[in-house]
């Protein structure tokens, strides 16, 4: 079974403050994808990455795939209180049509 | 543009009991797919389909029925609820789940249903 895995968890930090969280699996992936949940909706859709070392710029996030296609990270420049939410990550096999979700970044940016 | 639509939003069942989640999406796509979604524990995959009158299980099928008839609907049955099926519920449909698609990957999700087995 793929997994994915995020850390952190939970992440609570002031407006203005830099952060980076990761997702991680021991599986390779064609291509991952990042999206942002607020609460009572849907995820969106943030981000895919296809290539290995691929870094991909939204405004102040910056979006990193691992060089073996393994893991990646987002990384959140002067955070503001409207980056608040679950981040996810999700991971396509490189076999089949399933794709994998990691179980999210809670981040919650205080004002 | 309604993109994809679930319903209902809430619902409470009885352990035994029976229901259909319904999923609908208006974007032509052709793939189609049922999550849930527990604390802690992200999206998990329960069903999926590649097209209308093909579907596969995902990681955790037991409990749940699926089928597609047409390209725009995409139902999950649940054939007798019980407690730990107690969760959010998600549909979302991508234009294809190809990695290297040019009418790209993204997933589109509903806006959840809320169930509750007592």
């Amino acid at each position: 079974t793929q997994l994915l895995e995020q850390s952190p968890q939970f992440l609570s930090i002031q407006e203005g403050e830099n952060l980076t969280v990761y997702c991680n699996s021991s599986s390779v992936f064609s291509s991952l994808q990042w999206y942002r949940q607020e609460p009572g909706e849907g995820p969106v859709l943030l981000v895919t990455v296809v290539t290995g070392g691929e870094v991909k710029k939204l405004k102040r996030l910056t979006f990193q795939f691992g060089d073996a296609r393994k893991d990646s990270s987002l990384h959140i420049t002067a955070a503001q209180t409207g980056d608040t939410g679950l981040y996810l990550c999700a991971g396509k096999n490189t076999g089949g049509f399933k794709t994998i979700f990691g179980a999210g970044t809670r981040l919650f940016v205080k004002a | 543009n309604a993109g994809v639509t679930q319903t209902p939003k809430f619902q409470v069942l009885k352990t035994g009991q029976s229901m259909t989640l319904q999923c609908a999406q208006d974007m032509n796509h052709e793939y189609m797919s049922w999550y849930r979604q527990d604390p802690g524990m992200g999206l998990r995959l329960i069903h999926y389909s590649v097209g209308a009158g093909i579907t596969d299980q995902g990681e955790v099928p037991n409990g749940y029925n699926v089928s597609r008839s047409t390209t725009e609907d995409f139902p999950l049955r649940l054939l007798s609820a019980a407690p730990s099926q107690t969760s959010v519920y998600f549909c979302a449909s991508s234009y294809s789940d190809l990695p290297y698609s040019t009418g790209g990957t993204e997933a589109f999700f509903g806006q959840g249903t809320r169930l509750t087995v007592v």
